[in-house]
């Protein structure tokens, strides 16, 4: 069974800061990697998708990679700010329809 | 352009109850899905529906009715709600698969239903 893991749960850094967001698959055989963001209150968004025979996608100050063979995916947002403060989840795309999520970095950028 | 809208916003239900969570998009999209969402745990798949009279179960299904009559209306019905339930509820639709190699292929979610059962 796909598990995804997202390390940290939660990261507070001050605005400026490039930072990472990992993500984790157990299952290598994916179709797509999607990562989102979801603010509070609200429904996710879609920042990133990198297909399985992609290496990365780049929007903006956002750069997601994607590892298969490892099952890794990462997340760079450069020069932070207060406006990136949300929680950022990844999904991988298993089959028709079938997203696997992780449980979420919750992000703080503090001015 | 609304994207995908849900209703109710927040809905208490006492057990035993039933209910339909309305689902609506307006960008004609063929794919449509409903997960959940639990503090502590990924959004998890309820059902999904593949255009208009096709549905099919998704990782959690049980207690939960879909039906697909129109390809822009996608309502989640609670049979006999019960506290494990309780829960946050998202509506999602793609113009493709969701989940597969297609290229382009945003998944645009709702604001999400929160639904409270006691």
């Amino acid at each position: 069974k796909q598990e995804v893991t997202q390390i940290p749960a939660a990261l507070s850094v001050p605005e400026g800061e490039n930072l990472v967001l990992n993500c984790s698959f157990t299952d290598s055989a994916i179709y797509n990697l999607q990562w989102f963001r979801q603010d509070p209150g609200k429904g996710l968004t879609s920042l990133l998708l990198i297909q399985s025979s992609q290496r990365e996608q780049t929007s903006g100050r956002l750069n997601a990679s994607l590892d298969k063979s490892s099952g890794r995916s990462t997340l760079y947002i450069a020069a932070s700010q207060p406006g990136d403060s949300a929680t950022y989840l990844c999904a991988v795309g298993t089959g028709f329809q079938k997203l696997v999520f992780g449980t979420g970095t919750r992000l703080l950028v503090s001015p | 352009n609304a994207g995908v809208t849900q209703t109710p916003k927040f809905q208490v239900l006492k057990t035993g109850q039933s209910m339909t969570l309305q689902c609506a998009q307006d960008m004609n999209h063929e794919y449509m899905s409903w997960y959940r969402q639990d503090p502590g745990m990924g959004l998890r798949l309820i059902h999904y529906s593949v255009g208009a009279g096709i549905t099919d179960q998704g990782e959690v299904p049980n207690g939960y009715n879909v039906s697909r009559s129109t390809t822009e209306d996608f309502p989640l019905r609670l049979l006999s709600a019960a506290p494990s339930q309780t829960s946050v509820y998202f509506c999602a639709s793609s113009y493709s698969f969701a989940g597969t190699g297609n290229s382009g292929n945003t998944i645009y979610f709702g604001e999400g239903s929160w639904l409270t059962v006691v």
